[in-house]
């Protein structure tokens, strides 16, 4: 199985701050990656495909990059909206796996 | 509006067993790659199984394999889970998803069920 590990696990920061989580995986995975937002109760929303592919209706200030196994996704301006927990999925191969998520403060 | 609502969950005892449906409305349902994930009360996210909308392929989690079976009425715009043989580390929310048509990740997600497996 392709293992897929984030970083930080939290992360504290203000509004208007540029904000980077990264995200590896175990052996590459060429693009094929995804990052879901997932609010308390919610369930979770396609932000990026593909590695760097901006869904519709995500902001703009939501970027995403990489490719082979190493990844990141980056808020420009933190927004309070932003408060969430944010996931990285590989879709190269099955069984599809997950970043153990990053939570996501506004200070 | 693509909508995707999960119902079934709830308590079961060990070894017990239940079974999830997930109604689909506001698109082609027969076209499109279907999935189950679910995620542990205060942790991360894990997928269950895809069922294929062309070619019924289907594949399981190895946490799964041999107790959950996954299936589709397309005429009922449906999607089902049976989960046998439950155990407490099966408690989670269960989510239905949609794979983006032509692409391997979920574009639309259900609200989840809660499934609680205990004594």
């Amino acid at each position: 199985d392709i293992q897929m590990t984030q970083s930080p696990s939290t992360l504290s920061a203000s509004v208007g701050d540029r904000v980077t989580i990264t995200c590896r995986a175990s052996q590459s995975i060429s693009s094929w990656l995804a990052w879901y937002q997932q609010k308390p109760g919610k369930a979770p929303k396609v932000l990026i495909s593909k590695a760097s592919t901006l869904e519709s209706g995500v902001p703009s200030r939501v970027s995403g990059s990489g490719s082979g196994t190493e990844f990141t996704l980056t808020i420009s301006s933190l927004q309070p909206d932003d408060l969430a927990t944010y996931y990285c999925q590989q879709y190269n191969s099955y069984p599809y796996t997950f970043g153990q998520g990053t939570k996501l403060e506004i200070k | 509006e693509v909508q995707l609502v999960e119902s079934g969950g709830g308590l079961v005892g060990p070894g017990g067993s239940l079974r999830l449906s997930c109604a689909a409305s506001g698109f082609t349902f027969s076209t499109y790659n279907m999935n189950w994930f679910r995620q542990a009360p205060g942790k991360g996210l894990e997928w269950v199984s895809s069922i294929f909308s062309s070619t019924g392929y289907i594949t399981y989690a190895d946490s799964v394999r041999g107790r959950f079976t996954i299936s589709r009425d397309n005429a009922k715009n449906s999607l089902y889970l049976q989960m046998n043989s439950l155990r407490a580390e099966d408690t989670a929310v269960y989510y239905c998803a949609r794979d983006r048509l032509g692409y391997s990740y979920s574009d639309y997600w259900g609200q989840g069920t809660l499934v609680t497996v205990s004594s």
